[in-house]
């Protein structure tokens, strides 16, 4: 069946590092993907998300793309800050329900 | 409220106890999403609420979970004869549809209620 895998965390990194969350899929077809970040004691909100195949998403400075050869969505930003701290999950559509993988905890450190 | 409501936050009980949790979704959104997240693991799916549609309940774990929704308001999911395995978050989601096309995948979550089965 369908699955989204994410790298273990935490990723620890230090303000203005650059960050990479990978993401990886097994999915029939080509799903919508998603990043949706849930920040420290709030629900998980969308980050970002892509349609189709080549299509980057993007938000806050996050970005992530669709690509079909790799089945991946890695999520990517240039300079995080101690803002960016949370719990980051990647999900695929199938049907009208959304799969998620299991999380990957960064910490972001002055 | 502005966003999704879950109640109660945390919730300890005794194994073998019933347990119920209550969603309110945003108002207007049709669609309404239980998932289950236990330490270190994914959210799992487990049921699904669209309008007066039939909800699919696939990812409801065995017959000791159940879940009800009143109309396109409040969702309240029970769990009978709790098990320690069940200890999780359960998360609620809503959705809005709209006419003639499919939720855009934007759910919007709630702060979950944390069961522990003692």
């Amino acid at each position: 069946g369908d699955s989204v895998t994410q790298m273990e965390g935490p990723v620890t990194l230090s303000e203005e590092a650059f960050l990479t969350i990978n993401c990886t899929y097994t999915a029939t077809g080509y799903p919508s993907l998603f990043w949706y970040v849930q920040y420290p004691g709030e629900g998980l909100q969308l980050l970002l998300k892509a349609t189709k195949a080549d299509d980057k998403g993007s938000n806050k400075g996050f970005e992530a793309t669709y690509r079909k050869e790799t089945t991946s969505f890695h999520l990517e930003k240039g300079s995080v800050q101690v803002s960016d701290s949370a719990v980051y999950f990647c999900a695929l559509r199938r049907s009208d329900k959304l799969i998620f993988g299991t999380g990957t905890r960064l910490q972001v450190f002055p | 409220g502005a966003g999704v409501s879950q109640s109660p936050s945390n919730k300890v009980t005794e194994k073998g106890k019933d347990v119920e949790l209550r969603c309110d979704p945003i108002s207007g959104h049709t669609a309404l999403y239980w998932y289950r997240q236990r330490l270190g693991q994914g959210l799992e799916f487990l049921i699904y609420f669209q309008g007066n549609s039939a909800p699919d309940k696939s990812g409801l774990p065995s017959d000791r979970f159940s879940a009800e929704r009143t109309g396109e308001s409040v969702s309240t999911l029970t769990i009978q004869r709790t098990q320690q395995e069940d200890s999780a978050v359960y998360l609620c989601a809503s959705s809005l549809w709209t006419s003639g096309s499919r939720p855009t995948g934007e759910l919007f979550f709630g702060e979950g209620s944390r069961l522990t089965v003692l």
